[in-house]
């Protein structure tokens, strides 16, 4: 069935540069992204990687797709507190109709 | 400003009370979706819509209704809620059908559901 995993906690340093790691499961997805929950707030979108793209950079995000090993990270250069929150990948599935997301991978960004 | 607001922000109910959470978006958006977060098990759909009067099952739709009269209103029911739901609960919406493609989903801002 559908599964998408991410490791659960990831802790750095201000300035560090963070990669939270997520494995999907559905080959034909067509877009993957990347979401972000900040305390008591909804989920809002990061950033997208269409299934075509080996990589996209968006100012301080990198986004790299293996799509042979069926993994997706995010890679956060120069993090800031404020980046602290849960990231969650997600992927499309038959074909636009459903989201599956991963459990989260909560960033915990220390001065 | 484009949103998704959703009723009540925070809520705490007995068993078997039937309840309503409401949700309303100002995008004209067709699709429609309601999500429960869990620790430990992210997100899961309970109920999608494609368009007015169309609906389908997510992955976890027991004990759950949904209607979709109006484009802007997808209100998520619980006749009957038990603790197993208590959950924090999203609805999200997107242009087009499906995820939205580029623009993905726009989420409202969550309605923690305490059931005693």
């Amino acid at each position: 069935g559908e599964d998408v995993e991410q490791s659960l906690f990831l802790s750095v340093r201000e300035g560090d540069s963070s990669v939270i790691n997520c494995t999907y499961t559905d080959s034909s997805s067509t877009y993957l992204y990347w979401y972000k929950q900040e305390p008591g707030a909804g989920l809002q979108l990061l950033t997208y990687i269409f299934s075509n793209m080996d990589m996209k950079q968006d100012q301080r995000l990198t986004v790299l797709l293996n799509k042979k090993d069926k993994h997706l990270s995010l890679r956060i250069a120069d993090t800031q507190t404020g980046d602290s929150a849960i990231y969650f990948c997600a992927e499309s599935i038959m074909g636009f109709q459903k989201l599956v997301f991963g459990t989260g991978t909560r960033l915990l960004v220390s001065p | 400003e484009a949103q998704v607001t959703q009723n009540p922000r925070y809520l705490i109910t007995v068993t078997g009370k039937k309840l309503t959470v409401t949700c309303s978006q100002n995008m004209n958006h067709e699709y429609m979706s309601w999500y429960r977060q869990d620790p430990g098990l992210g997100l899961r759909q309970i109920y999608y819509s494609m368009n007015v009067e169309v609906t389908d099952k997510g992955d976890v739709p027991e004990g759950y209704k949904v209607s979709r009269k109006e484009k802007r209103n997808f209100p998520l029911i619980l006749e009957s809620p038990s603790p197993n739901q208590t959950s924090l609960y999203f609805c999200a919406s997107s242009r087009g059908q499906g995820t939205g493609g580029v623009y993905g989903y726009t989420f409202g801002s969550g309605t923690r559901l305490t059931v005693v």
